[in-house]
């Protein structure tokens, strides 16, 4: 089966821009989370999907930070405006089985400059 | 908050030898799961053990809990050069998503 998709690979931008990440999961997963990754660190949960409604975003810096899954497919998670501390690796995954293993994205690095 | 927290941060072995990791962590489990992540790359899911199990394997991996001690060791035997990688605990509380510790960082020299 194909893997999780995330796109782009990489981005650069200077702090107070905007960014948009982009999550296909892996078909008919209906869970899908986007984790947040900073160097040195282990995943941090930032909203978790289940089909296109939120379970859980507790962690979401909500000023900034933004996230949809439309039609409880892909995903997309948005900041604005981006601070030099939001640089990290953009994680999406997805699972079939609420109490199984998770299939990660190859992520998306963000540099904010 | 970090649920899990491994031990060593960092380990380095020689090709042959065996890795051990261990893992801690506070509240009740449903299960707990090891994840390796290559640089740059995407977290791979390698095993997972229920609250009921007290040992798992995997080809090379040995995976233990100890649910009295809140704890879990993952044993990779026989490593390669291509083990090296950091790798990850993450506990399943059943109430949210996965929590994951600060990884271990592993290097095989050949």
């Amino acid at each position: 089966e194909a893997g999780v998709a995330q796109s782009p690979r990489y981005k650069i931008i200077e702090k107070r821009q905007s960014v948009a990440f982009w999550c296909n999961p892996i078909s008919g997963h209906a869970t899908l989370y986007w984790y947040q990754q900073i160097l040195g660190q282990g995943p941090k949960l930032l909203i978790q999907f289940q089909n296109n409604g939120v379970v859980d975003d507790s962690q979401l810096p909500k000023d900034r930070f933004s996230a949809e899954r439309l039609k409880g497919v892909d995903s997309t998670l948005k900041i604005q405006p981006a601070k030099l501390e939001d640089s990290a690796v953009y994680l999406c995954a997805s699972t079939s089985d609420r109490a199984g293993g998770y299939t990660f994205g190859s992520g998306t690095r963000l540099t904010v400059v | 908050s970090q649920q899990g927290e491994e031990d060593p941060q960092a380990l380095s072995i020689q090709e042959g030898e065996n890795a051990t990791m261990n893992c801690s962590y506070k509240t009740s489990i449903n299960n707990l799961q090891w994840y390796r992540q290559n640089s740059g790359r995407g977290l791979v899911h390698l095993i997972l053990i229920r609250s009921n199990e007290r040992e798992k394997h995997s080809g090379r991996l040995r995976v233990t809990l100890d649910t009295s001690k809140k704890s879990s060791s993952l044993l990779i035997t026989a490593s390669r050069a291509a083990d090296t990688a950091s790798y990850f605990c993450a506990t399943d509380t059943g109430r949210r998503a996965l929590t994951f510790g600060s990884g271990t960082r592993l290097q095989v020299q050949p």
